[in-house]
């Protein structure tokens, strides 16, 4: 199985900061990697596929970054409606299996 | 637009069998552009997938889970269901349905959620 590793668990910050999420992989996925943003209560959202594939509708202050083993989620100036959990998800296409990261709690600083 | 929608009991005995039921509204799911998946939630924790299937019947599934898990299809209701056996509390969770877009590798769109409890 293919682990996923995401990094930091919760990260606090301010409106109009820059931050970056990272997520690993155990062996290479390729580009096989999804993001995905969720609020208390909610369902996930997809932001990005495919690594830096940016969902219609997604502003575009996020965007995605990486390829084999390493990836980044970065959001370029936080907005009051970004705080939340966000989630890395994998998918091993040999498998074929997915695998969510462990979460990233976004928070106000 | 594609949009779905969970249904089925909130409470479930421990050892018996939870069900649940995913509506597809808006498209078709005899479409072969999407596969359809679960994925749960246990409260306060993250996501873990369990399984997808497409119309056809090719299914995947997550293999801590496999051994309890079947999921089939209603393409007259339009309607992909999800069965896991022998419940314990650690079945408690909100449980989403979903699309998986041909080729994307990614979950969307979800449905909104439903909680299943365990207990007795």
């Amino acid at each position: 199985d293919i682990r996923m590793t995401q990094s930091p668990s919760t990260l606090s910050a301010s409106v109009g900061d820059r931050v970056t999420i990272s997520c690993r992989a155990s062996q290479s996925i390729s580009r096989w990697l999804a993001w995905y943003q969720q609020k208390p209560g909610k369902a996930p959202k997809l932001l990005i596929y495919k690594a830096s594939s940016l969902e219609s509708g997604v502003p575009s202050r996020f965007s995605g970054s990486g390829s084999g083993t390493e990836f980044t989620l970065t959001i370029s100036s936080l907005q009051p409606d970004d705080f939340a959990t966000y989630y890395c998800q994998l998918y091993d296409n040999d498998s074929p299996t997915y695998t969510f990261g462990q979460g990233t709690r976004l928070e106000i600083k | 637009q594609v949009q779905l929608q969970e249904s089925g009991p909130g409470l479930v005995k421990p050892s018996e069998t939870l069900s649940l039921t995913c509506t597809v509204s808006g498209g078709s799911i005899s479409s072969n552009t999407f596969y359809w998946g679960w994925i749960r939630q246990p409260p306060g924790k993250g996501l873990e997938w369990i399984a997808s299937m497409h119309y056809s019947g090719s299914t995947y599934y997550n293999p801590s889970l496999k051994s309890r898990v079947t999921l089939s299809v209603d393409t007259s209701k339009n309607q992909f269901s999800l069965r896991l056996r022998s419940v314990t509390a650690a079945d408690t969770a909100v449980y989403y349905c979903a699309g998986l877009p041909f080729g994307a590798a990614m979950f969307d769109p979800w449905g909104q959620g439903t909680l299943v409890t365990v207990s007795s």
